[in-house]
This record gives structure tokens, sequence and C-alpha cells, in this order.
């Protein structure tokens, strides 16, 4: 099985602020990983897929890279919406996929 | 607009039933593979089971492997999670969520969940 590890866990930031989260494949998964936003009691959004493709409809102030198994999500200027928990999700080994432990953005 | 919405859930004992469902509208549901996904309390996304737009191919997480069943009635419209033997560590609020056909193999739609819990 392909694990994922996102670091840090936690992250304190400001509004304005440059946010960058770090997911790693235990394994190279090319660029088959998604991200996703999670705010308390709400579903998963979706917000870049393919490691750098932004979904339709998300603000382009989100932003991914990365390949093999390393990656990261880059949040240019964070907003107050922005506060949530983000979480990567591998999908090499579709449509068995796995997903990070997430990444909880909260303010400082 | 594209709505998914699960029922099904509440408190069960340990090595108890219960069966969940997932109402799709919007779309042509058909025309797309779906899962279950679940997040125990505070904790993490867990994929769960797999099917095809068909129902011909399914797959399992190996935790839930010969416990559960998923299932789908295109004609209903709707997507079943039939699960048996349930243990704690089943607790956890189930969506139902839609693979991407623009966006690869992710999912793109997720319904707004339902809580399982089982405890004695």
């Amino acid at each position: 099985d392909i694990q994922m590890t996102q670091s840090p866990s936690t992250l304190s930031a400001s509004v304005g602020d440059r946010v960058t989260i770090t997911c790693r494949a235990s394994q190279s998964i090319s660029s088959w990983l998604a991200w996703y936003q999670q705010k308390p009691g709400k579903a998963p959004k979706l917000l870049i897929y393919k490691a750098s493709s932004l979904e339709s409809g998300v603000p382009s102030r989100f932003s991914g890279s990365g390949s093999g198994t390393e990656f990261t999500l880059t949040i240019s200027s964070l907003q107050p919406d922005d506060f949530a928990t983000y979480y990567c999700q591998q999908y090499n080994s579709y449509p068995q996929v796995t997903f990070g432990p997430g990444t909880k953005v909260d303010i400082k | 607009q594209v709505q998914l919405v699960e029922s099904g859930g509440g408190l069960v004992k340990p090595g108890g039933s219960l069966r969940l469902s997932c109402a799709a509208s919007g779309f042509t549901f058909s025309d797309y593979y779906m899962s279950w996904i679940r997040q125990a309390p505070g904790k993490g996304l867990e994929w769960v089971s797999y099917i095809s737009s068909s129902g011909s191919t399914i797959y399992y997480a190996d935790s839930v492997k010969g416990r559960f069943t998923i299932s789908r009635d295109n004609a209903k419209n709707s997507l079943y999670l039939q699960m048996n033997s349930l243990r704690a560590e089943d607790t956890a609020v189930y969506y139902c969520a839609r693979y991407s056909s623009s966006s690869g193999e992710t999912f793109d739609y997720w319904g707004q969940g339902t809580l399982v819990t089982v405890s004695s």
C-alpha cells in the first residue's frame, strides 16, 4: 500500500501569509495527486488534481506542484475563508486511493 | 446541480448491521464511478469501497473486506453500502463521493455524510 504523510500537521498563519504544505508518498506516484480542503462539519472539497491542475471554480491563490514522491500545496495569500484542514490524496493505485493525515491551518 | 444525499446512519451495537444509502441527482448517475469514504471522529479520511458505473467492478479496503458490500441501482440513482459485523472502529461519518470525469480519478462531489456509531 502507498502511504501518505503530510507536514506540518498544524500550521498557524495570518491573513495575507504565504502558506506551504508538503505531502510525501512512500513510493513514486508520478503526478497522481490531489488536494482537498475540509471545513468542520463539511465534506471535503477538491482543490487540485494531477498535482498542479486547478479544479474549476477554485481561486488562483491555490497552487500545487511536485511529482514522484514529494508534493506541495501553496496558498499565495491566505484569506479568512482558507482556515481549514487540507488533505492530499494519491490515486496512482486507483481505485484503492489513500489520503494523507491532514494539515490544519489555523489563525495565528 | 449535482447532489449526493446519504442516509441510514445511526447507533448500532458491535456485531450489528446497517445499510447506508446515497441518493444522487443533477447528473447522469449511470455514467459515473462512485465510492464510499469514511472519517472517524477527529481523524482523517479513509477510502472504503469503489463501484464502477455498471456495478460490474468492485473494490474494498482491507479493513472492511468480507464485511461490507457496495452496490448501486442506476434506475433509482442510488448507491448503497451494506455493513455487517460492525466494530467500534467502524464508527465514522460515511460519505458517498463521485469520481470526476474531468479531473482524473479524484472525487469532485461529496455528500454531506451520515454518522455511524458502533457502541454497546
